[in-house]
């Protein structure tokens, strides 16, 4: 059975911090991952995707992938409030399909 | 350019009735997905098309549910009879490649 496992938390940050939110997933044959935000009773919004190692910046959001340990997170630079909300984390084998986490509930505390 | 459309946007039943759903991918978008997700937990696939055929149906229910999606386009999500645990948001999501968009979400009780 092919995993992608998240804290739930709730993982709480002052605003202005970071907050980092990580993911393990089990299928070594995952090529593309993804982040989503997920704020309550809505569905889930893209913000960042990954296909290689390394970093990948969008303005406050930076995306980290380590295919070797199968390790991928997420850097949310000077948090503000309206970043709380469910973060999503789901990885893709090409020709097979996509794989969620169950999220991990960020707070920012104003 | 349109997102993608549900409807219902809720939808409240008894066990044992029927319900069906109804979604509207980006123009273009030849991949389909319905998920479930039940509170807490992340969407889990039930069903992918390829323009109107079926990629993977492994986690449906398929004593229950059933989908389709006539002429690649617009697909139904169909549920019967409904159960306590099919009480859930019932998401449709499209792709081109592999960034997928989400639509709203159908909020499924069912009593």
């Amino acid at each position: 059975q092919k995993e992608v496992e998240q804290n739930s938390g709730p993982l709480s940050v002052p605003e202005g911090a970071i907050a980092s939110l990580n993911c393990t997933y089990s299928d070594r044959g995952s090529q593309s991952f993804f982040w989503y935000r997920q704020y309550s009773g809505k569905s889930p919004e893209l913000i960042m995707f990954i296909y290689s190692n390394g970093d990948k910046e969008d303005g406050r959001f930076t995306a980290q992938l380590n295919k070797a340990s199968q390790y991928v997170s997420l850097l949310i630079r000077d948090s503000q409030p309206s970043d709380s909300a469910t973060y999503l984390c789901a990885a893709y084998n090409y020709g097979q399909n996509f794989v969620f986490g169950p999220g991990t509930r960020l707070s920012v505390l104003p | 350019e349109a997102g993608v459309a549900q409807s219902p946007r809720y939808k409240i039943i008894e066990k044992r009735q029927s319900v069906a759903f109804w979604c509207n991918p980006i123009s273009g978008h030849a991949t389909l997905y319905w998920y479930q997700q039940i509170l807490g937990q992340g969407p889990k696939l039930l069903i992918q098309f390829q323009n109107n055929g079926v990629v993977d149906d492994s986690q449906l229910p398929k004593d229950r549910f059933s989908a389709e999606r006539l002429k690649g386009v617009d697909s139904t999500l169909k549920i019967q009879p409904a159960k306590l645990e099919d009480s859930a948001v019932y998401l449709c999501a499209s792709s081109e490649t592999s960034l997928q968009f989400f639509g709203p979400g159908t909020r499924l009780t069912v009593l």
